[in-house]
């Protein structure tokens, strides 16, 4: 079945430093991607839509210049989260779908439990 | 507002009981409805919905959707401690890839 790798799984910043999350499609191509945010006991909330070799579409609510997303190749999407907040200490999960798969639907990376400090 | 809402919030059974989960959405142009489940990081496929009264199984579990109600409910018999999870409901229309996520169903199986 498709894979989708996203790394790092953990990372602990400093408040107001950068942190970026790679999220990669294996053996398939990923047009779209999407950035989820996870609260603890919560469910996914949709952040953005990632477009390869286009601009991201963001959802109400979600700082395109906070939260940078660059779709910049078919297997590759990132995600930065700019001057980082205590408060931006979350669970951040990429999804992509191979489209020779769309019956079972989006395939979800690991995840990136952020932590800032 | 498209809207997923799942019931129970939280459940709590013991090995070998059967639980039924569910959900109910209101979206536009409903398209199809998945099942997800999230153990300690990421959501893994269960089941995809797409036409009302089929009933989809997976050895213990099975689900089925009834668009004339808008919902669907996700069945385990016979629970195992491994069945311990986050169950996710998420909704998609036609034209959009994006998922609706519903509040999702915490289920604690105890040995």
């Amino acid at each position: 079945g498709a894979v989708v790798s996203q790394h790092p799984s953990r990372v602990i910043c400093k408040s107001g430093t950068s942190v970026k999350i790679e999220c990669r499609s294996l053996d398939f191509q990923a047009t779209t991607m999407f950035w989820y945010r996870q609260f603890p006991k919560q469910s996914l909330m949709l952040m953005a839509t990632s477009n390869e070799g286009s601009k991201a579409t963001y959802e109400q609510g979600v700082e395109k210049d906070k939260f940078l997303i660059n779709h910049a190749s078919l297997t590759l999407s990132t995600l930065t989260v700019t001057s980082a907040h205590p408060e931006d200490s979350s669970f951040y999960i990429c999804s992509a779908m191979d489209r020779a798969l769309t019956n079972y639907g989006y395939t979800f990376g690991s995840g990136t439990r952020l932590t800032v400090v | 507002e498209d809207k997923v809402v799942q019931s129970p919030l939280s459940l709590v059974v013991h090995e070998g009981d059967t639980v039924t989960l569910n959900c109910s959405y209101e979206v536009t142009n409903f398209r199809s409805l998945l099942w997800y489940k999230q153990e300690k990081k990421a959501p893994t496929f269960l089941f995809m919905l797409t036409s009302s009264g089929i009933e989809k199984k997976s050895g213990r579990l099975s689900s089925i959707l009834d668009k004339k109600e808008l919902s669907s409910i996700l069945n385990i018999t016979a629970t195992q401690t491994g069945d311990s999870a986050i169950y996710l409901c998420a909704v998609v229309g036609p034209g959009t890839y994006k998922y609706i996520f519903g509040t999702g169903t915490r289920l604690k199986v105890l040995a």
